[in-house]
């Protein structure tokens, strides 16, 4: 068990840019979390997956932004032209579908946008 | 909407005792969380709870009161290493298993 990792660790581009982050959950989890965090604040919720289906998307995932998960193991996240509000520290987490449901992160990717 | 408050930052020396409290206001309950989250690194679980009591795990404790909102977090026999931010979460409606609302964070900073 290797937990869940995220590539890359840090992405530096300029506004305009897309692009696109990597998550690989635990192996034997099914659900999948995109979270994000900025500085001083708990992470934010972006979006979650149950194998390959997405079940929720929270309304602050704008149009600009698309997660898949297509085997229902590693995930993405793009975002199409990067603004300067979307430096973040962006956040996957995996669980098994379970009661208390706890939530393993990875370490994240922070996207810095210039 | 849901609303989950804890202080800012607390400190306090090492082998002392801390308490982190958190207060929620949300739309149904279905358990709150704690995560330790040291400075660049990935949040990690620490408790659980659903049920109104005292969770025990060694040198952390956490405790909720469903009816009052409220839980807060022991830290006994503090070490260097406990400074760090930590998260208090909230799982509201059931039809939102993957969705919890974290508060800021509380940074402790332990002195020695």
């Amino acid at each position: 068990d290797t937990g869940v990792s995220q590539d890359p660790r840090h992405k530096i581009t300029k506004r305009g840019q897309n692009v696109t982050f990597r998550c690989d959950p635990i192996s034997e989890h099914n659900r999948l979390y995109w979270y994000r965090q900025t500085l001083g604040q708990g992470p934010e919720f972006l979006t979650y997956f149950q194998n390959e289906a997405q079940l929720e998307k929270s309304r602050l995932l704008s149009d600009r932004f698309s997660a898949e998960r297509p085997k229902g193991s590693f995930s993405t996240l793009e975002i199409q032209r990067t603004e300067q509000g979307d430096s973040a520290m962006y956040l996957c987490a995996s669980s098994f579908e379970s009661g208390n449901e706890k939530l393993f992160f990875g370490s994240g990717t922070q996207l810095s946008v210039l | 909407g849901q609303n989950i408050d804890q202080p800012t930052e607390m400190t306090a020396t090492e082998g002392a005792i801390v308490q982190i409290n958190c207060t929620y206001q949300t739309s149904g309950f279905n358990g709150l969380f704690w995560y330790q989250q040291h400075a660049g690194e990935a949040p990690t679980f620490l408790s659980y709870n659903v049920l109104d009591g005292l969770e025990e795990k060694g040198r952390f404790s956490s405790f909720l009161s469903r009816s009052k909102g409220y839980s807060y977090l022991l830290l006994k026999e503090l070490q260097m290493k406990d400074s760090a931010s930590y998260l208090c979460a909230v799982r509201g409606r059931t039809d939102s298993w993957g969705k919890l609302q974290f508060g800021a964070g509380t940074q402790v900073v332990v002195t020695p």
